[in-house]
């Protein structure tokens, strides 16, 4: 199965600011998957990255908000803009390698 | 969007004894996955179940599903402190596609 690394494992931000969550795969996917967790809860899909292409997001999250890239096949960045305390949660990637689902180690997000 | 859920929401039992945690979920599945998460961790795999398989084996893990039902359910045997962790079930509507994650069970195993 892929092995993601994923950096930062975590931060602590001030309102207002930005961060960039990148993860690497060691094998080319199609599909690239970021959720969020929040505190004491489940993960939500945040968007579906596709190289080439546009991500496609979920109801309630939008692109001025989380903007992804996916310059490759193996590489994907999603940013948390104009950060508040709500935005405060676990980040993962995720990937589908062919005979199950990989994740990211996360990235806790705490923002003061 | 998530899919279902997981029950009890947290359950606690003593190491030795069996701990059985459910999910639900609505709508149709390609596969139902369950995941272990300690501490707000990553995510570790634990197991996958075919729609069209009815239960699975891994080790200490046992796994059912009834899609009649749309329910699973996990069972851990011969639980051990170390099995400490929140459980989810995911399901997929089709492989590579995104996972719908359940609210997760949070198990407690005391020496």
């Amino acid at each position: 199965s892929a092995v993601i690394s994923q950096k930062p494992s975590r931060d602590i931000c001030q309102r207002g600011t930005s961060l960039t969550i990148q993860c690497q795969v060691d094998s080319q996917v199609t599909m690239m998957f970021w959720y969020r967790q929040q505190p004491g809860q489940s993960l939500t899909l945040i968007a579906t990255a596709n190289q080439g292409s546009e991500a496609t997001y979920e109801s309630g999250f939008v692109i001025d908000k989380f903007p992804i890239s996916r310059p490759n096949l193996t590489f994907s960045t999603l940013t948390v803009s104009n950060m508040s305390p709500e935005d405060s949660s676990i980040y993962l990637c995720s990937v589908w390698g062919g005979n199950g689902y990989t994740f990211g180690s996360g990235t806790r997000l705490t923002v003061v | 969007s998530q899919q279902g859920e997981e029950d009890p929401q947290a359950l606690s039992i003593q190491e030795g004894e069996n701990a059985t945690m459910n999910c639900s979920y609505k709508t149709s599945i390609n596969n139902l996955q369950w995941y272990r998460q300690n501490s707000g961790r990553g995510l570790v795999h634990l197991i996958l179940i075919r729609s069209n398989e009815r239960e699975k084996h891994s080790g200490r893990l046992r796994v059912t599903l009834d899609t009649s039902k749309k329910s699973s359910s996990l069972l851990i045997t011969a639980s051990r402190a170390a099995d400490t962790a929140s459980y989810f079930c995911a399901t997929d509507a089709d492989s590579g596609y995104a996972l719908n994650f359940g609210k997760g069970t949070s198990l407690l195993v005391t020496p």
